[in-house]
């Protein structure tokens, strides 16, 4: 089965950080390209980060440039989201997604892991 | 930035009646870029449709997508219970990829 599942999510403080991470299976990881989704409580979904399959080409959203960094770990079937400086707007579900080749939607998504940034 | 913009916000209808949901965009998207998501309470997206008119895998007939340039439609010919939900569309054209803002269709009964 073609599976995504997020982890590393939780409560974090102001100007803190988190690693959330992508476990994926079912498929080979290694050809997809990835991204990150998020989204607000009640809110809509923002698009967040997007990596290539070989990491040589990388896309942030402007509200997290400079603050975030997408990477993947191809041997480990994995990708991971870096999250320094959070802000109380983070706060959100964060998902992962693969691209569908060659149209670029994204066809298969995590079920989201929850990040919170309060004191 | 491209911005999409749906209507209507929200839509009530019974099922078996006919949905038609319409996302707009700021600019053209490229080459039909445009795809349809559907979102349950507590559910990650599904995709429904992808280059504006293509049928994700599995995705059941009765939804269509049509459009291109700055206009897109999403068709859902006989509502079914389990399609009541929200509806995204997104451009994947350009970067950064964007979003409409949803559009939730509402069971009327």
């Amino acid at each position: 089965e073609v599976q995504l599942v997020e982890s590393g999510g939780g409560l974090v403080q102001p100007g803190g950080s988190l690693r959330l991470s992508c476990a994926a299976s079912g498929f080979t990881f290694s050809s997809y390209s990835m991204n990150w989704v998020r989204q607000a409580p009640g809110k809509g979904l923002e698009w967040v980060s997007y990596i290539s399959s070989s990491s040589s080409t990388i896309y942030y959203a402007d509200s997290v440039k400079g603050r975030f960094t997408i990477s993947r770990d191809n041997a480990k079937n994995s990708l991971y989201l870096q999250m320094n400086s959070l802000r109380a707007e983070d706060t959100a579900v964060y998902y992962c997604a693969r691209v569908l080749p060659p149209q670029d939607a994204f066809d298969i998504w995590g079920q989201g892991t929850m990040v919170t940034v309060s004191s | 930035e491209i911005v999409l913009t749906q209507s209507p916000g929200t839509l009530s209808l019974s099922p078996g009646e006919r949905a038609t949901l319409s996302c707009r965009a700021s600019q053209s998207v490229s080459s039909s870029y445009l795809a349809w998501y559907q979102q349950k309470p507590g559910q990650a997206p599904r995709l429904l449709i992808y280059g504006a008119s293509s049928r994700a895998t599995g995705i059941p007939d009765r939804f269509s997508g049509s459009g291109s340039g700055t206009d897109f439609t999403l068709t859902i010919s006989r509502l079914e219970p389990e399609d009541f939900a929200v509806y995204y569309c997104q451009q994947y054209g350009s970067s950064p990829w964007t979003f409409g803002q949803g559009t939730k269709v509402g069971n009327q009964t």
